[in-house]
């Protein structure tokens, strides 16, 4: 039972470049999440989805973009990167049909360096 | 801005005390109460939850205690064990339309010593 799976687990950028976070879930969820955790402040939402095909930003979407064309995959890009971008990135989903089921599932993480 | 505030942000803990993490909130529409465990290396992953309509919910050392009229809510974790040392995190949502997206306090590093 795989969960939420994010590749890659640690990545390198210069300034500059563009990358793209892969993010997959099996549970047949329709809500997913992309959070941002930097040390001493919690996780931040990115962006968000209820479902495919619809997306909405988070918290602090500057500098991010994402798409959600299959109910399985959310993945996150970054155009030019810059150091402020340095963070784990964290993709989460959801069944979100009640408060009772906003349960978020973690992925493991990719921890993305911008230098 | 919806917002957790979270305290202490760090905490150390003899093996055998009591844990105690607080948090408290601002928007009165929350009706979701999670507390997420991570490890290091590790994504945050669901420990214990409540909602607003009781004051205690208790899962084998996990209690969680909330005061809805002061709009707090703590984790206790009795009898602390190594095992334990982890960054938690408290987090509230709400059923709005659109979305059930959470809302994370800044995290507790709690550090568990034999």
């Amino acid at each position: 039972n795989a969960g939420v799976t994010q590749t890659p687990k640690f990545r390198i950028l210069k300034i500059g470049q563009s990358m793209t976070l892969q993010c997959a879930q099996d549970m047949n969820h329709n809500y997913m999440y992309w959070y941002r955790q930097d040390p001493g402040m919690g996780l931040k939402l990115i962006y968000y989805s209820v479902g495919a095909g619809i997306t909405d930003k988070g918290e602090v979407p500057n500098g991010y973009n994402v798409s959600r064309s299959t109910t399985e995959d959310f993945p996150l890009r970054l155009e030019l990167a810059a150091p402020s971008q340095t963070s784990v990135y964290f993709c989460a989903s959801s069944s979100g049909r009640t408060y009772r089921d906003t349960e978020a599932f973690f992925g493991q993480g990719t921890r993305l360096t911008v230098v | 801005q919806q917002q957790v505030k979270q305290s202490p942000q760090s905490l150390i803990v003899q093996k055998g005390g009591i844990s105690i993490i607080n948090c408290a909130y601002e928007n009165t529409a929350f009706d979701y109460f999670p507390w997420y465990q991570q490890f290091p290396g590790k994504g945050p992953a669901l420990l214990i939850a409540i909602r607003p309509d009781v004051s205690e919910k208790k899962e084998g050392r996990f209690t969680i205690s909330f005061n809805k009229s002061a709009k707090q809510f703590s984790l206790h974790i009795m009898d602390s064990q190594p095992g334990d040392s982890a960054t938690y995190f408290c987090a509230a949502s709400y059923s709005g339309a659109g979305s059930y997206q959470l809302t994370f306090g800044k995290g507790t590093k709690l550090s568990v010593i034999p």
